[in-house]
């Protein structure tokens, strides 16, 4: 079984200014790892993963996040965020080597302020 | 747009009534993941169907149940309706079943029990 835990539920930050999201997992096999984003009364949507290779992944909107596996931690940055990056980012993981239910993170809101 | 599709898009009803949930996959997608986002739970996983034959079961209530037809749609059964039991109800879709494949969202589905 997998766990993953957001340690913070909110998350305000003035825009132009670097954040972090942190995200721990715990599991007793490999995993995949993954960060989705859910825009106010939208779905959600895949914002990158890490499957294996580099352990650092970036997408296409300037963030980035770094699986660690001796700390068992993929933290999400972002060197300077905006204001449409206001929006609720869950952590994921999913068993590895097989398309599995994801397990998710409590969330963390992330606000953009002007 | 993910290409999933869930109808309706918001549902209110009573206690102890019954309500179906429909979701379209992708087109080319054979499985379908039901996920439950509330207040006081999260984002949970619920089940899990790959080509018509259910494949995994998460924290699925016993008055809940799914199943996929052959058109690969998807319909989630939920009866005996309890107020805990609102939620936004999401369905996702992937290509296949065995490896890693990205799971879709759709928009989800906002059940009310009043």
């Amino acid at each position: 079984a997998q766990s993953v835990t957001q340690l913070d539920s909110q998350v305000p930050v003035f825009e132009e200014a670097p954040v972090e999201l942190r995200c721990n997992y715990s599991s007793s096999v490999s995993v995949y790892l993954f960060w989705y984003v859910q825009y106010p009364n939208q779905g959600l949507q895949l914002l990158l993963k890490y499957l294996s290779g580099s352990t650092l992944v970036e997408s296409i909107n300037g963030f980035e996040a770094e699986f660690n596996k001796s700390q068992t931690s993929f933290h999400l940055r972002k060197p300077s965020v905006h204001i449409s990056d206001t929006a609720e980012y869950f952590c994921a993981v999913s068993e590895r080597g097989s398309a599995r239910q994801l397990t998710f993170g409590s969330g963390t809101q992330l606000t953009v302020l002007p | 747009d993910s290409g999933v599709t869930q109808t309706p898009k918001h549902l209110i009803t009573a206690t102890g009534q019954r309500v179906t949930l429909r979701c379209s996959p992708r087109s080319g997608d054979l499985s379908v993941y039901w996920y439950q986002q509330s207040l006081d739970q999260g984002l949970q996983f619920l089940i899990q169907y790959y080509n018509g034959e259910e494949r995994a079961k998460g924290n699925i209530l016993e008055r809940f149940s799914a199943q996929q037809f052959p058109d690969l749609h998807s319909e989630l059964n939920l009866s005996s309706l309890e107020l805990g039991d609102s939620a936004l109800y999401f369905c996702a879709s992937s290509v296949a079943f065995g490896s890693y494949y990205e799971q879709y969202f759709g928009p989800g589905t906002r059940l009310t029990v009043t």
